[in-house]
């Protein structure tokens, strides 16, 4: 099975600290999501990645920056954390390129931040 | 912007049939659509996907308007465990985007 991972489970940060976020799945595949879930919003699209060093911008990128330096790994930076980013950040991987959409995403069981 | 559109929420009775509806008058004749569901404290989780003939797997089944404008979800028993926020989404080249799903609610 895939696996997709995110380095903590829980993370308490500090308003103005630098946050990163790790991701890394094991199954080679070439695209990686970044999003973040609040209630009532559902999930909302940071950043995705089709390739290493390869990054787009989602539906709410501001405040977020990414890293894509190895094909298994998708880090999601906050240069300054602030307290409305505080929320439930979830990661996925798929083994899919433009015109093979069949394969489905698979997500880690998510990182909740907590900014104070 | 969310690309689909879902009720808030539904409620079923254990072991009934359960349909869900998604609106997606947007999508090209391209694009895949895909159902995922969110079990509490989990990342959701693939259930099914197709793009223009009915589908079926040993979680669901997906009915696909012929307009492809719509689709719903098909759960054949409903159990306890299925309850779970449900999304319905479609694929247009690497860009998933989610709306905030609809929650199911199974009772006994």
């Amino acid at each position: 099975d895939v696996k997709v991972t995110q380095s903590s489970r829980y993370l308490v940060k500090r308003t103005g600290e630098k946050v990163f976020l790790e991701c890394v799945q094991d199954m080679d595949h070439e695209n990686m999501f970044w999003y973040r879930q609040d209630p009532g919003l559902g999930l909302r699209l940071i950043y995705f990645s089709y390739d290493v060093k390869m990054k787009e911008k989602g539906d709410i990128p501001e405040g977020y920056s990414v890293s894509r330096e190895k094909k298994e790994r998708f880090s999601l930076i906050l240069e300054s954390a602030s307290t409305n980013q505080t929320s439930m950040y979830l990661c996925a991987s798929s083994l899919l390129r433009q015109g093979n959409p069949n394969s489905p995403l698979h997500f880690g069981n998510g990182t909740r931040l907590t900014v104070t | 912007d969310a690309k689909t559109t879902q009720p808030n929420s539904m409620e079923s009775n254990e072991e009934e049939p359960v349909h869900l509806p998604c609106n997606h008058s947007t999508i090209s004749g391209t694009d895949y659509i895909h159902w995922y569901r969110q079990l509490p404290s989990q990342g959701p989780e693939y259930v099914i996907h197709g793009l223009t003939s009915n589908v079926n797997n040993r979680m669901a089944s997906l009915a696909i308007a012929e307009d492809r404008k719509s689709s719903t979800l098909i759960l054949h028993r409903a159990t306890l465990r299925d309850a779970a926020v449900y999304y319905c989404i479609f694929y247009h080249n690497n860009d998933m985007r989610f709306g905030a799903g609809t929650r199911l609610t199974v009772k006994p």
